[in-house]
């Protein structure tokens, strides 16, 4: 088992819809999570942290489920330039572990 | 704002050949990181280190060294480059455990 699995997607959006995917992790003693965007053939970039009690910044919401073992990441009044692919990040101390990604498309 | 910077964005270089990729970090980081990424396969951590001199094996260490003499740059090296190691290579650094990281803008190495 992948120790962090995402929906590769592709999920195709139009403009001004919500999109919401998750990413689950195998180990339960994870500490921090983040989630990044890597446009194509480019470096990944942070997007933001994710906090127990859930955070927002702008339009992009991020929570975490500790029971479940599963963060999300929901994007409200998609803009075209979200389009991207979004990266999970599940770190234990030293270790971190990358989901293979979910891509995004956001068409007019 | 955090600045990884390395040393080439495309490379191109023989069978055999010995190759070299540089990464400098500007924000006195103790965790630096290489890995390459590959369509499918997703980032894969080749080398990481803790702190300077110190180096740990990631998940695919064959075929690859690693240098950190100095704190703020850690060094891939390809000793004897083959076509199977014709990829994307990030460089990252964080400031500690359980802290972001930052890339740096990759280097597409093809290995003819």
């Amino acid at each position: 088992r992948k120790e962090v699995e995402q929906d590769p997607g592709p999920f195709n959006v139009p403009e001004g819809a919500t999109v919401a995917f998750n990413c689950t992790y195998s180990n339960s003693a994870s500490q921090s999570f983040f989630w990044y965007r890597q446009d194509c053939r480019k470096e990944p970039k942070l997007l933001m942290s994710v906090y127990s009690s859930g955070n927002e910044d702008g339009r992009f919401t991020a929570q975490l489920n500790r029971a479940s073992q599963y963060i999300s990441l929901l994007i409200r009044d998609s803009k075209l330039s979200d389009s991207a692919t979004y990266l999970c990040v599940v770190n234990d101390d030293y270790k971190l572990s990358f989901g293979a990604g979910t891509t995004v498309t956001v068409r007019a | 704002d955090v600045k990884v910077t390395q040393s080439s964005r495309y490379l191109v270089k023989r069978t055999g050949e010995k190759v070299f990729l540089e990464c400098v970090q500007d924000m006195d980081h103790e965790n630096m990181f290489w890995y390459r990424q590959d369509p499918g396969l997703g980032l894969r951590l080749i080398y990481f280190s803790y702190d300077v001199k110190m180096k740990e094996k990631g998940d695919i260490p064959e075929g690859y060294s690693v240098s950190r003499e100095k704190k703020e740059r850690f060094s891939l090296i390809l000793e004897s480059a083959s076509t199977n190691q014709t990829s994307m290579y990030l460089c990252a650094s964080r400031r500690g455990a359980n802290q972001p990281q930052h890339f740096g803008d990759g280097t597409r190495l093809s290995i003819l």
